[in-house]
């Protein structure tokens, strides 16, 4: 049962313009959202998080977006350089309960020069 | 950001024998230290749970007497594969949450490669 799903298993984009990146979740548990990136043979690196409370948060070229009534968030881009390129994972947590995170199966961002 | 290591990077073992993977966080202290499983093309799946001191918690359907989980201190914990079998050829990761990350940050390591032939 896959709770937290990215429906797109691969983007392409051109250098400097945005890269959009989906998640959706079925648990109306979660209240809390992170993005990972992941180089191949490497573990995933913290990318950005957003909690329930917030619909934005931005940091530096990333900025994440929430909508709790689609149950989707967002990782945005811009403008998308060619070391952005790698695999985005969404995950999703419950802040008052479990340690678990619960992972997305990724998106493959290929930013072309 | 804080760093978290595993070794080894790669094994292959012969089916029937017993791996060992440690991870380690380098430079925090690591309360809850978390053990995943990647299928190619599939996201992480978490298979147990450990704090320092404490038996580890396993997620549903994850063999305890397969994957055998110690966190013996607050930067070393180890997952042993017991009895190796073609299936469970994967990537393992490990992640580690203690004092120096935020509460809901986990800090992963670089994965381990098991091919069990």
């Amino acid at each position: 049962d896959q709770q937290v799903k990215q429906n797109s298993p691969s983007l392409s984009v051109q250098e400097g313009r945005i890269s959009i990146l989906n998640c959706d979740y079925t648990n109306s548990m979660f209240d809390y959202f992170l993005w990972y990136k992941k180089y191949p043979a490497e573990g995933p690196t913290f990318l950005i998080s957003i909690s329930s409370i917030k619909d934005k948060n931005e940091d530096g070229r990333f900025t994440v977006f929430l909508n709790k009534s689609a149950k989707h968030l967002s990782l945005h881009i811009v403008p998308s350089q060619p070391g952005d390129s790698a695999v985005y994972f969404c995950a999703a947590s419950r802040q008052t309960g479990a340690n678990n995170l619960f992972f997305g199966t990724g998106t493959r961002l290929t930013v072309i020069p | 950001g804080a760093v978290v290591s595993q070794h080894p990077s790669r094994v292959i073992c012969k089916s029937g024998t017993s791996v060992k993977i440690e991870c380690r966080s380098l430079d925090f202290q690591a309360t809850t230290m978390f053990w995943y499983r990647q299928f190619p093309k599939q996201s992480l799946m978490l298979m147990a749970t450990s704090n320092e001191g404490s038996k580890a918690t396993y997620e549903q359907g994850v063999e305890k007497d397969k994957f055998l989980i110690n966190h013996a201190s607050l930067t070393l914990s180890t997952l042993t594969v017991t009895s190796a079998h073609p299936e469970d050829s994967s990537f393992y990761i490990c992640s580690a949450r203690g004092v120096r990350g935020s509460s809901y940050e986990q800090y992963f390591g670089p994965g381990t490669r098991l091919t069990v032939t």
